[in-house]
């Protein structure tokens, strides 16, 4: 199968508290694994991602997890500020196909 | 960073009229997309194209769909005829490559049909 599954799909957390994001995969070919950041009537944007021959990345404190073993991987924010109240979605694909197939979403608020 | 522009922002139509999505991929990218999102829901895969042809299309991308990209110009999503169920935002992605590169992303197109 191709199917991506992410959870939740509503988030709620306080201000300067650190979010997650846990996503899985179907396909064991998938070897690519983004995560868009999507604010309201705005297009979706690239924040970090991670390739198949890493099981963790940093930037801004922005942490992405990779367990292929299990098929699942991770976004993590520390330190939430207002402005990363936005929609994520997390998305795979392989190298054969390229096409990049999306989980559902996760509505992230911050509460101040 | 690199810009996917796409033409129009909000497009509204009758039902079973054709209507044509234009997208400006970024300049040196040879893999183009088309993802389909309804209000508060996932991207949706519809197709994806390189030189000239489909390389895959997903079960959403019905008879009524077509692509294309006459010499280099707009990469299109046509839709003939269209249907109530058509209505979302279609947004248009590119790629330099096909494998493991970073899908850019435009703004879309929020199509209304009525």
């Amino acid at each position: 199968g191709e199917q991506v599954e992410q959870l939740p799909s509503i988030l709620r957390v306080q201000e300067g508290s650190s979010a997650s994001i846990n996503c899985t995969y179907e396909n064991s070919a998938s070897n690519y694994f983004p995560w868009y950041k999507q604010e309201p009537g705005e297009n979706p944007k690239l924040i970090i991602d991670i390739r198949s021959n890493m099981e963790r990345k940093q930037t801004q404190g922005l942490i992405v997890l990779l367990d292929k073993k299990a098929k699942r991987f991770s976004l993590h924010i520390t330190d939430t500020q207002p402005g990363d109240s936005a929609m994520y979605f997390c998305a795979a694909s392989d190298y054969n196909q390229g096409k990049l197939i999306f989980g559902q979403g996760t509505k992230l608020s911050i509460k101040p | 960073g690199p810009k996917v522009l796409q033409i129009p922002s909000h497009q509204i139509i009758d039902m079973g009229q054709m209507v044509t999505l234009n997208c400006d991929p970024v300049s040196n990218h040879l893999y183009f997309y088309w993802y389909k999102q309804i209000l508060g829901q996932q991207m949706e895969f519809l197709v994806n194209f390189y030189n000239g042809k489909v390389m895959e299309k997903s079960k959403l991308f019905k008879d009524q769909f077509s692509v294309e990209r006459p010499d280099g110009s707009y990469f299109t999503l046509k839709i003939q005829p269209t249907a109530l169920e058509d209505s979302a935002v279609y947004f248009c992605a590119s790629s330099r490559d096909i494998s493991n590169e970073r899908l850019f992303f435009g703004h879309g197109t929020k199509l209304s049909v009525l």
